[in-house]
């Protein structure tokens, strides 16, 4: 079936620097791909689209400039949190749109 | 926006079959409806899809009434490990990320 590898799966960073998450889509293109962030205990929360070859489209109450996304080529969007800080440490899920929407695995930021 | 709404928790046994049910009054026309699986600190993993009727595959069947603003996840003999968060997602894929919003899931407790 069609598979979306997001990596790295875990990582923990100093406050200030700049983390970038990967998403794939394996087997399939996807011109659409979407960012989520999950805090514990809590549902998925939409943060942006991400389309092949245009800018994101942002939620309301997302900082563009601090969740940077490009969605290069039909098979990878990054998601780059910038300059982060302990208040983005959290679970960031991407997913690609494909015959359904299928899941990254997730990654696990925490920022110290 | 096809808001969802499930019932936040339920308990059931080993070897029983449960039933999820997800209500969404203001499903659209091109909306599908997919149920998604998830455990803690991964991705929701992709259970099963429809439109209208009643799907089944290898793992659960999904009924759609008539009139498509319900759907029951029907998961049969459950195991432990069946015990997760499942999330009814209602969209169009292809329409953006309207109807990409997670509703709160339902936290499914299996005991033994």
């Amino acid at each position: 079936g069609a598979v979306v590898s997001q990596h790295p799966s875990r990582v923990i960073c100093k406050s200030g620097t700049s983390v970038k998450i990967e998403c794939r889509s394996l087997d399939f293109q996807a011109t659409t791909m979407f960012w989520y962030r999950q805090f514990p205990k809590k549902s998925l929360m939409l943060m942006a689209t991400s389309n092949e070859g245009s800018k994101a489209t942002y939620e309301q109450g997302v900082e563009k400039d601090k969740f940077l996304i490009n969605h290069a080529s039909l098979t990878l969007s990054t998601l780059t949190v910038t300059s982060a800080h302990p208040e983005d440490s959290s679970f960031y899920i991407c997913s690609a749109v494909g015959e359904k929407l299928f899941f990254g695995s997730g990654t696990q930021l925490s920022v110290l | 926006l096809a808001k969802t709404t499930q019932p936040i928790s339920m308990d059931s046994y080993e070897g029983q079959e449960v039933n999820i049910t997800c209500s969404h009054n203001n499903i659209a026309t091109n909306d599908y409806i997919t149920w998604y699986q998830q455990f803690p600190s991964q991705g929701p993993r992709f259970i099963i899809q429809g439109y209208k009727t009643k799907v089944t595959n290898e793992v659960a069947s999904l009924f759609i009434p008539a009139d498509r603003k319900s759907s029951t996840l029907s998961l049969p003999r459950v195991s432990l490990s069946d015990t997760a968060v499942y999330y009814c997602l209602v969209g169009d894929w292809g329409g953006g990320a309207d109807g990409l919003t997670f509703g709160k899931g339902t936290h499914l407790i299996i005991q033994p």
